[in-house]
């Protein structure tokens, strides 16, 4: 079994459209918790952190239930722009960093 | 532009050959990473240095060599490689790896794409 696991989609929406990514984790001792964001033949980028309390940035909405070990994310009115490859990653501690195989998103006009 | 360099940007190379893969970050971090990214498979971490020491080897085999002479340079040498080697290799840094440097965050370079013939 991975250590992170996502839908791999792709999920095909229209823009303004609202979609939610869940992520499960197997190790109980990961320590904080991430979504990365992975454009076409581009590196990583840090999209956000996920607090157990749910974190908002713009419409990004991020929430953690340590007790079932799920993680999720939520992308209201989406954009063309949004259209990548969502990575959920789990941290070990000292930044070791276990990665999803991602959850890849197309925003259509 | 991303603060941390990858070169080459491509690689292809021969079963017998010797290559290496280098990074180098403008970050003032002090900790670097190699990840291996094949198609559809999650990011691998292969190593991790910090302070220019290995602290994380993720049972990588022996024809993947690294090399950490400084804080901001990092390489991964390349011997006798399989043709499944072939894949996306990314370097990544980070402040650090305690106390409030365990942020989660890392920052890649744009990697360099290996195919093994």
């Amino acid at each position: 079994r991975k250590e992170v696991e996502q839908d791999p989609g792709p999920f095909n929406v229209p823009e303004g459209a609202t979609v939610a990514f869940n992520c499960t984790y197997s190790n109980s001792a990961s320590q904080s918790f991430f979504w990365y964001r992975q454009d076409c033949r581009k590196e990583p980028k840090l999209l956000m952190s996920v607090y157990s309390s749910g974190n908002e940035d713009g419409r990004f909405t991020a929430q953690l239930n340590r007790a079932s070990q799920y993680i999720s994310l939520l992308i209201r009115d989406s954009k063309l722009s949004d259209s990548a490859t969502y990575l959920c990653v789990v941290n070990r501690g000292y930044n070791k960093l276990i990665f999803g195989a991602g959850t890849r998103l197309a925003v259509h006009p | 532009e991303t603060g941390v360099t990858q070169t080459p940007r491509h690689l292809v190379m021969g079963m017998t050959n010797k290559k290496s893969l280098k990074c180098e970050q403008h970050l003032g971090h002090n900790a670097m990473y190699w990840y291996k990214q094949s198609a559809k498979k999650p990011l691998e971490l292969m190593f991790v240095y910090s302070l220019e020491e290995r602290v994380e080897n993720n049972s990588v085999p022996s024809r993947f060599s690294p090399e950490c002479p400084n804080s901001s340079h990092l390489f991964l040498h390349l011997h006798t490689l399989q043709p499944e080697d072939s894949a996306l290799y990314l370097c990544a840094s980070s402040v650090g790896l305690a106390g409030d440097s365990n942020t989660g965050e890392l920052f890649f370079g744009e990697g360099s794409r290996l195919t093994v013939l």
